[in-house]
């Protein structure tokens, strides 16, 4: 399996643009996590889902943000519009169910978003 | 509200010698507990685990938990130049798929 596939790796937008981040998890994991990390604040879950379906938003910083997840290999973040305090570097990571929760997050490899 | 506190460091230590990593958390039903690394501009990768109280052994990687005192650590043993990176300490609670993470520590090897 290639891991999580997160695109595009860089983005540098104008402040007001819509931005959207894209994911694929690895094929068979029943979890989905969008992350944000910042040297303030580390690493914030902003987002999961459970089978596709958003289980707890709670994290997302604004109705600016919105997630979606419309089938099992594939998730959008979107930031609308975007500002420069969006800085920073979205991670996605999957999991998959087990017969315990001691499984392991594998991460994708970011999208450091710049909003200028 | 559930947090996981690391010192930010950085911590420095010479080439051999062993590094310790520490974690505290602040919530007593959490039962699964993750180190990550991080290289600069990288993503998380797991290096250890552990779930019942004690130490954990892989290689120069140690993970020791104390449930009682809510802290878990990492200790690297030998360290190379190769370990700098941020060590983030990850906790979940029972019955949880979702990890919280600590901020992470900065570590460096100096030859």
């Amino acid at each position: 399996d290639a891991g999580v596939i997160q695109s595009p790796r860089h983005e540098v937008t104008e402040m007001g643009q819509e931005v959207t981040l894209r994911c694929k998890p690895i094929s068979g994991h029943d979890y989905l996590f969008w992350y944000r990390q910042t040297m303030m604040r580390g690493l914030e879950l902003l987002i999961y889902f459970n089978n596709n379906v958003p289980i707890d938003d709670s994290g997302m910083p604004e109705d600016r943000f919105s997630a979606k997840m419309p089938n099992a290999s594939f998730s959008t973040l979107k930031i609308q519009p975007s500002e420069p305090r969006d800085s920073a570097v979205y991670f996605c990571a999957s999991t998959p169910w087990g017969r315990t929760t001691n499984t392991e997050a594998f991460f994708g490899q970011g999208t450091r978003l710049t909003v200028v | 509200q559930k947090e996981v506190e690391q010192n930010s460091g950085p911590l420095s230590v010479p080439e051999g010698a062993i590094a310790s990593l520490n974690c505290t958390y602040s919530d007593r039903g959490s039962q699964s507990f993750f180190w990550y690394r991080q290289y600069s501009g990288k993503s998380p990768e797991l290096i250890m685990s552990i779930y019942s109280n004690g130490d954990k052994e892989d290689g120069r990687f140690t993970a020791q938990l104390n449930k009682a005192s809510q802290y878990v650590s990492l200790l690297i043993r030998d360290s190379q130049p190769s370990d700098s990176a941020t060590y983030l300490c990850a906790v979940k609670q029972g019955g949880s798929y979702i990890p919280t993470f600590g901020r992470g520590t900065s570590l460096i090897v100096h030859p």
